[in-house]
């Protein structure tokens, strides 16, 4: 099982483009999310999913939107990037046998918005 | 307000020395659960550590060891005879029964040979 994966690992984007990150997971786990990790800050989350078809919000949304079209998958775009969304991004999955599980995350991805 | 703080932003020691990372919490739910991550200079999150709040039994995993006290909110992390490989940044986190990690901002261990 390659657990979960993100494509890209890195990337620099212009101020204005767009771009979407792909998160995907083999462990049939229910439940999804996307974190971002600033210095200093630690990681923050920017919106999960309980399921297929269902997203939800976290603590810093905005900027971003994200899709859950098959449950292996969870997508998250920038419509519109900007500087103060250089960050490392990382995707969480996690069964749903018990909300309390712990979550397995992915090798994150580096961007940089110019 | 649930909140997770790691005051210590930094520590550097010598390989073998013991090192605790320390980790209160704040939350007014009576079950939750308390985690430990490791990042280490690779960059991915590892799973160290999960502890339910009704658990207060301390836990040791090889040179790994976690002392959880509901009296003080406090779930620290000690690493005996610390080695090189032990270097990374350490993450304390929350979780509630919403299934949302809240982090604390980490703290890097620096193990010098």
């Amino acid at each position: 099982n390659a657990g979960v994966t993100q494509t890209p690992k890195f990337r620099v984007l212009k101020t204005g483009q767009s771009m979407t990150l792909l998160c995907a997971q083999d462990m049939n786990h229910e439940y999804m999310y996307w974190y971002r990790q600033d210095p200093g800050m630690g990681l923050r989350l920017i919106h999960y999913s309980v399921g297929e078809g269902t997203t939800a919000k976290g603590e810093v949304p905005d900027g971003y939107n994200v899709s859950r079209l098959k449950k292996q998958n969870f997508l998250l775009g920038l419509e519109s990037a900007a500087p103060s969304q250089t960050s490392v991004y990382f995707c969480a999955s996690t069964p749903k046998v018990t909300v309390y599980n712990e979550q397995f995350f992915g090798p994150g991805t580096r961007l940089t918005v110019l | 307000a649930q909140k997770v703080t790691q005051a210590q932003t930094e520590i550097s020691v010598v390989e073998k020395e013991d090192v605790t990372l320390d980790c209160v919490y704040e939350t007014r739910d009576t079950t939750y659960y308390l985690f430990w991550y490791k990042q280490p200079p690779s960059g991915e999150l590892v799973f160290l550590i999960r502890r339910n709040s009704f658990d207060e039994q301390n836990e040791i995993s090889g040179r790994y060891s976690w002392n959880f006290q509901k009296s003080t909110s406090s779930f620290n992390f000690t690493i005996t005879a610390s080695q090189v490989v032990d270097s990374a940044v350490y993450f304390c986190a929350l979780m509630r029964n919403t299934d949302k990690l809240i982090f604390g901002t980490g703290t890097r261990l620096q193990v010098f040979p």
